[in-house]
């Protein structure tokens, strides 16, 4: 059966911080998404990855595939991404993800 | 651009009663799913549809319907609701040549008194 863990499960930072989320996955994932779900309940997907390393803006994401391990960076924080982040793994059967619990993180002004 | 749209955004229903949640996507997406977002868990998967015409069981099916009216459409339908169906529900879509990324709907409140 397909785990993903994310750690911690609360962050809270101060505007500016480097932010980090961490997520570990079990055997038989071969991708990692990052998506974000905002107070108001919207989810949005941020990243798919299965090697290396992305990045859009401040946000980045990698992958260590030996390890089973991918983290999000969130570099110069802003209150505006204070969210709830979730990884996801897919592998085998594409048409399931299976979910971490996710991370709410908070940065205060 | 829409998205994914679903309805309603707010139900409250009472033990027994039925109801369908409706979702459309404009983005010609092949796969659509409905998942349940429930505190303390992750999204669970209640039932996908790969193509227009089928339909799958995910990680909790019980007490749940599903029809893919056409590629647009994709409805869930409580036919007996029950306490333990209270939850927030989501649809989402994903586009073939990119299997997992996700295009979800604002979510749809549900309680069940």
């Amino acid at each position: 059966k397909n785990e993903v863990e994310q750690s911690p499960q609360n962050l809270t930072a101060q505007e500016g911080e480097f932010i980090t989320i961490n997520c570990s996955y079990s055997v038989g994932i071969s991708a990692l998404h990052w998506l974000q779900q905002h107070p108001g309940g919207g989810i949005v997907s941020l990243f798919m990855l299965s090697s290396g390393k992305k990045k859009h803006g401040r946000l980045i994401a990698t992958i260590n595939i030996q390890e089973k391990h991918s983290s999000l960076h969130i570099t110069a924080s802003h209150p505006r991404d204070s969210a709830v982040y979730i990884c996801a793994g897919s592998g085998g059967s594409n048409y399931k993800l299976t979910f971490g619990k996710g991370t709410l993180l908070t940065v205060n002004p | 651009n829409a998205g994914v749209t679903q309805t309603p955004k707010f139900q409250v229903l009472k033990t027994g009663q039925s109801m369908t949640l409706q979702c459309a996507q404009d983005m010609n997406h092949n796969s659509m799913y409905w998942y349940r977002q429930d505190p303390g868990m992750g999204l669970r998967l209640i039932y996908y549809s790969a193509s227009e015409g089928t339909t799958d069981k995910g990680e909790v099916p019980n007490g749940y319907n599903v029809s893919r009216l056409n590629k647009r459409e994709f409805s869930l339908r409580l036919e007996s609701a029950a306490p333990s169906q209270t939850s927030v529900y989501f649809c989402a879509s994903s586009a073939l040549d990119r299997v997992g990324e996700l295009f979800f709907g604002e979510g749809s409140r549900l309680t069940v008194l």
